[in-house]
């Protein structure tokens, strides 16, 4: 079973819409931390959040925000008032256990036209 | 100001030639990553070290190899590259306390091409 499942492959959205991508997580543990990464065409991953399981508060950087929802098992990620460079690929990713290991979700691919 | 480095960022090589990537980090972290990413798909795990002791993932090739001459290097060696190991190679670093949950910081890759 995946642990990460990002549901959207694709997304296209134009410039100054507002986004959401979702990500759910399946986990027994009840430490673990989930993150969010951008990857543009260049294919370097930027870091984008870390969030351990404590922690519910919604975090909001800027255009971006993200709903940690322990009861839905979901930590999605909003980019608001869109822009041509939010194109990437988004992936959300768990760790879980005593080690750093990450599983990735499949990743969404966001299209942003101007 | 680069923190994790990858040369080259485009390497090509023959069906069978061994190849070597290479990583290093300014960041101090005494974890290492390799990650295999295909077009369209998930970076994959292949091994990590931690500090020098060195982790393989069940489902990687023997093909596959590391090393870790310290703590600012790491090396990915593909022994007889196949048309189906043309990826892109992703190298990562983290700290590595006990617990777990650092976020990885990672390099901007090489994209490998088997002729």
């Amino acid at each position: 079973a995946q642990k990460v499942t990002q549901a959207q492959t694709e997304i296209s959205v134009v410039e100054k819409e507002d986004v959401t991508l979702d990500c759910v997580y399946e986990t027994r543990d009840t430490t673990y931390y989930l993150f969010w990464y951008k990857q543009p065409p260049s294919g370097e991953l930027v870091f984008l959040i870390r969030r351990n399981s404590f922690d519910e508060q919604n975090e909001i950087s800027g255009r971006y925000s993200w709903n940690f929802q322990k009861s839905t098992s979901s930590f999605n990620f909003t980019i608001t008032a869109s822009q041509v460079v939010d194109s990437a690929v988004y992936f959300c990713a768990l760790s879980e256990g005593s080690f750093n290991k990450f599983y990735f979700g499949s990743g969404t691919k966001l299209n942003v036209k101007p | 100001d680069a923190m994790v480095i990858q040369n080259p960022r485009y390497q090509v090589t023959q069906f069978g030639k061994p190849v070597t990537l290479s990583c290093s980090q300014t960041l101090n972290h005494n974890v290492m990553y390799w990650y295999q990413q295909k077009s369209s798909q998930a970076p994959k795990l292949l091994f990590h070290y931690y500090d020098k002791d060195f982790n393989n993932e069940a489902d990687t090739p023997d093909n596959f190899q590391s090393r870790r001459p310290n703590t600012s290097f790491c090396f990915l060696d593909i022994r007889s590259p196949g048309l189906g190991d043309a990826a892109m190679y992703l190298c990562a670093t983290s700290r590595g306390e006990a617990g777990g949950g650092y976020e990885q910081y990672f390099g901007p890759g090489t994209r490998l091409t088997v002729t």
